[in-house]
């Protein structure tokens, strides 16, 4: 159980095109879902939490018109790249945090989308 | 703000136990995480512990938890070459973020050799 999905797994775009990632939790409803962004040899870095019917809520820094998040059901977030630029080019990993679950501090994480923007 | 430190880099030799290390700044974190992630993939969560308790045991894994020092630590044992992979320590509940913010460490490689 506890399995989140995304697509696309990999995807290479033109500098200048937007680029939409779906995050889906396929066993469980998650009224959460999280964005982080991976640089090479880093930490993962949250960009922003995404909620169920309502906005997202960013973090400190992150462009919020650049990175658009939409949560429109319990097992779907989207993130999409708007206008994106070779400094795009990251891991981004979201996770879902079960709504069932007598844990709510934990998080189920997706196996990532590399993008690389040229 | 909240900081959790890991070393970037352990080798170990199979079959040997590893001992992975972090500390964190927050004192008031409430959850502590080990995360592995293998080359390409996402994250799974290996185990957890409470601040309020010292050790937990998972067939092969222990985390020890000295909330004094703010020192958490993973030990392998009888580690495996499909051990391979960065580990994260992670850290929520503390002061800032909450329960919904995880803050991770830059991960800790380990490479197991024969």
């Amino acid at each position: 159980g506890a399995v989140v999905s995304q697509h696309p797994s990999r995807v290479i775009c033109k500098s200048g095109t937007s680029v939409k990632i779906e995050c889906r939790s396929l066993d469980f409803q998650a009224t959460t879902m999280f964005w982080y962004r991976q640089f090479p040899k880093k930490s993962l870095m949250l960009m922003a939490t995404s909620n169920e019917g309502s906005k997202a809520t960013y973090e400190q820094g992150v462009e919020k018109d650049k990175f658009l998040i939409n949560h429109a059901s319990l097992t779907l977030s989207t993130l999409t790249v708007t206008s994106a630029h070779p400094e795009d080019s990251s891991f981004y990993i979201c996770s879902a945090r079960d709504r069932a679950s007598g844990l709510q501090e934990t998080q189920y994480f997706g196996p990532g989308t590399r993008l690389l923007v040229l | 703000g909240e900081d959790v430190e890991q070393s970037l880099f352990l080798s170990v030799r199979e079959g040997d136990s590893s001992v992975i290390n972090c500390t964190y700044t927050d004192s008031s974190s409430t959850y502590l995480y080990w995360y592995k992630q293998e080359p390409g993939a996402g994250l799974q969560l290996l185990t957890y512990i409470f601040s309020n308790m010292d050790m937990k045991q998972d067939q092969r894994l222990t985390v020890l938890l000295n909330k004094k020092d703010k020192h958490l630590s993973l030990r392998i044992a009888d580690t495996q070459t499909g051990d391979s992979a960065i580990y994260f320590c992670a850290e929520s509940g503390g002061a800032s973020g909450g329960y919904n913010k995880l803050i991770f460490g830059a991960g800790t490689r380990l490479a197991v050799h024969p």
